[in-house]
């Protein structure tokens, strides 16, 4: 079968580092995705990795390795509008988007 | 950026109505549209993939009869729940791929919160 594996739920300070992990086993890989989504709302769109490497993009950070099938979100400077839930989705080889089930991060003052 | 609209944003009805959604993409052709539901605190699960001009691909377990698809353009896509239920009350999300991006991207609409009484 396919599946993401990511942490049901994280704590984490204002103004701290959390890392966010994701596993997956998928057949196929033609690239992850990371999706922030607030209650009540539609995903939005965070990032987005093919190639083994860390990509940034302000205080997000997201990292790849293929060989381990294994990605993590960073979140840097945390403030308390990161408060959300944090998706990992990959895309597998027929191109279908095979989503974990979201990683809650609750941030504390 | 690509922008998705849904209409409506929330909807109660009364048990035995239909009740229909639109997607649209706003300011881009989107090559396949997506229709999601998303129970409280659990992650999206896609119901059906959508191509302009042909039949909706349903996954697994998903009734088609129940839940219509049309996707008559390159912008929009509907989903019409028929004969709803309680147990169709849901957060139902629509969301589009461009018909030329190099990531296959998904953009997604703001969700329509779907009641039945």
């Amino acid at each position: 079968g396919q599946n993401i594996d990511q942490p049901t739920e994280m704590t984490a300070t204002e103004g701290a580092i959390v890392q966010i992990n994701c596993t997956y086993q998928t057949s196929g890989f033609n690239g992850l995705f990371w999706y922030q989504q607030h209650a009540g709302e539609a995903p939005t769109f965070l990032s987005y990795n093919v190639l083994d490497g860390l990509e940034e993009k302000g205080r997000f950070s997201s990292f790849l390795s293929r060989s381990k099938g294994y990605s993590y979100l960073l979140l840097k400077e945390l403030q308390m509008k990161d408060s959300a839930s944090y998706l990992c989705a990959v895309t597998n080889s027929n191109y279908q988007l095979i989503w974990g089930a979201g990683t809650k991060l609750i941030i504390k003052p | 950026g690509a922008v998705v609209s849904q209409h409506p944003s929330r909807v109660i009805c009364k048990s035995g109505t239909s009740v229909k959604i639109e997607c649209r993409s706003l300011d881009f052709q989107a090559t396949t549209m997506f229709w999601y539901r998303q129970f409280p605190k659990k992650s999206l699960m896609l119901m059906a993939t959508s191509n302009e001009g042909s039949k909706a691909t349903y996954e697994q377990g998903v009734e088609k009869d129940k839940f219509l698809i049309n996707h008559a353009s390159l912008t929009l896509s509907t989903l019409t729940v028929t004969s709803a239920h309680p147990e169709d009350s849901s957060f139902y999300i629509c969301s589009a791929t461009e018909l030329a991006t190099d990531n296959n991207e998904q953009f997604f609409g703001p969700g329509t919160r779907l009641t039945v009484l």
